[in-house]
């Protein structure tokens, strides 16, 4: 168990529909990024979030938004979901924003569109 | 896209043999970090590099920082089944608050 909690671990669902994914970090991290892993792809960069502010966002479509609340937890919504949006999304936390922070990975949300 | 690449993208190696993964930036990184993903799991970290020329040694994985901080390289001697997942590099510039992963290195183990 890395300490990174993330909800729900699978979650199938139909195209135009939206979906929230859910992420606790690590005790003591200020920091959540998500990212989205697609098959046999890489890590890719959508969002990260410091002590509940948006610090840098990457290749994070307008259909997505996510935020962090002030118990730190973090959630990344999905909208008019498409079947290109399935893939496994990763949240990962860390102690400060900075880019040579550690990331600590949750096990990650796999979802399925239909 | 990315800014950091990574070479190969598959490797398949037989057991025993030693093999090199490779990652490039085309800017100069105030460190580079690296991460393993066993099948079906999350990325795990490993090690971070931050020193020009700085090298590394975890049992049989080496980690090397080039000299201009802009690649760096993970070398596995004796390769063992243990060591099947993807390997992933990520940069970090100095200007820029996040991460940069490259697109992995997915190892394979022929016993």
């Amino acid at each position: 168990d890395s300490g990174v909690t993330q909800t729900p671990k699978h979650l199938i669902t139909a195209t135009g529909q939206r979906v929230t994914l859910r992420c606790s970090p690590r005790s003591g991290d200020l920091s959540v990024y998500w990212y989205q892993q697609s098959l046999d792809q890489g890590l890719q960069f959508l969002i990260q979030y410091y002590n509940g502010e948006e610090r840098a966002k990457g290749n994070i479509l307008e259909r997505f938004s996510a935020q962090q609340f002030p118990d730190l937890h973090s959630e990344l919504n999905l909208s008019s979901l498409e079947l290109g949006d399935s893939a496994l999304y990763f949240c990962a936390s860390s102690v400060g924003n900075s880019g040579a922070n550690v990331l600590t990975f949750g096990a990650g949300s796999r979802l399925t569109v239909l | 896209g990315q800014q950091v690449m990574q070479i190969p993208q598959y490797q398949h190696v037989q057991e025993g043999e030693d093999f090199t993964t490779y990652c490039n930036s085309s800017t100069t990184l105030s460190n580079i970090q690296w991460y393993k993903q066993r099948p079906g799991g999350h990325p795990v970290f490993l090690i971070q590099l931050v020193k020009s020329g700085e090298v590394k040694k975890q049992k049989r994985l080496t980690f090397q920082f080039g000299e201009a901080k802009k690649n760096s390289s993970l070398h596995i001697t004796a390769t063992q089944t243990t060591d099947v997942g993807t390997y992933f590099c990520a940069g970090h510039r100095s200007n820029d608050y996040k991460l940069s992963f490259g697109a992995g290195t997915t190892v394979t183990v022929r016993a």
